[in-house]
């Protein structure tokens, strides 16, 4: 059960946009459709943005989408806003109703 | 509306025992499948253990074996039941809903307890 892989940061101008990249194996990400990624902003509770690879639930901008090839997944946010500055974590489901996070990523708005 | 509340963290030493619980509001936990979660001082987030509707839980391996997760349905309320605690265990721990719509997502968390395993 060995963390996703993430990169550390991200930073862009408001307005632009950003991808987040989540790296796993065969046995994790590359094996279901099962990706979810959330946003954590220190002291708060984490909040769904995608599930399923590439679904937003109900309240969720469509500025925020996902998508997966092979053993990576991604979440881009376009057009980059002031609260979206957060951490990001990916989530995978890895078999026998086990999950596995990533390692989280710094999204820093300039 | 949804709540969930966590309670039951503290200062415990290493080897002891705590039991933390997850008080639901705005829906049933027996509806659901409800996970722990948990965030170590400067590190990221770590699934720890999930029960289902059925009543069937798994656990990851970093706690298999001293964790115990648990709800009661009169109280709508989870459990983790802690045991052989160490100072890796320190961390801030979140229960968290199910989604509905997905086999495995997560739609509302608790602001999370804190558990501070002293070596």
């Amino acid at each position: 059960q060995s963390a996703l892989t993430q990169p550390r940061s991200v930073s862009g101008s408001p307005g632009q946009s950003v991808t987040i990249s989540c790296t796993g194996t065969n046995s994790d990400v590359g094996g279901y459709d099962y990706v979810s990624w959330y946003q954590h902003h220190p002291t708060k509770a984490p909040k769904l943005m995608i599930y399923d690879v590439d679904k937003r639930p109900s309240g969720v901008p469509d500025r925020f989408s996902g998508s997966k090839s092979g053993n990576t997944a991604s979440l881009t946010i376009s057009g980059l806003q002031a609260e979206d500055e957060a951490d990001y974590y990916c989530c995978s489901y890895a078999g026998t109703y086990t999950r596995v996070f990533g390692t989280g990523t710094k999204v820093t708005v300039l | 509306e949804v709540q969930l509340a966590e309670s039951g963290g503290g200062l415990i030493q290493s080897g002891g025992s705590l039991r933390l619980s997850c008080a639901a509001s705005g829906f049933s936990v027996s509806a659901k499948y409800m996970t722990w979660v948990r965030q170590a001082p400067g590190k990221g987030l770590e699934w720890v253990s999930i029960i289902y509707s059925a009543g069937d839980t798994y656990y990851a391996d970093s706690v298999k074996g001293r964790f115990t997760i648990s709800r009661d349905n009169s109280k709508n309320t989870v459990y983790l039941q802690m045991e052989s605690l160490r100072a890796e265990d320190t961390a801030v721990y979140h229960c968290a809903r199910g989604y509905s719509y997905s086999h495995d997502a997560f739609d509302f968390w608790g602001q999370g307890t804190v558990v501070t395993v002293s070596s």
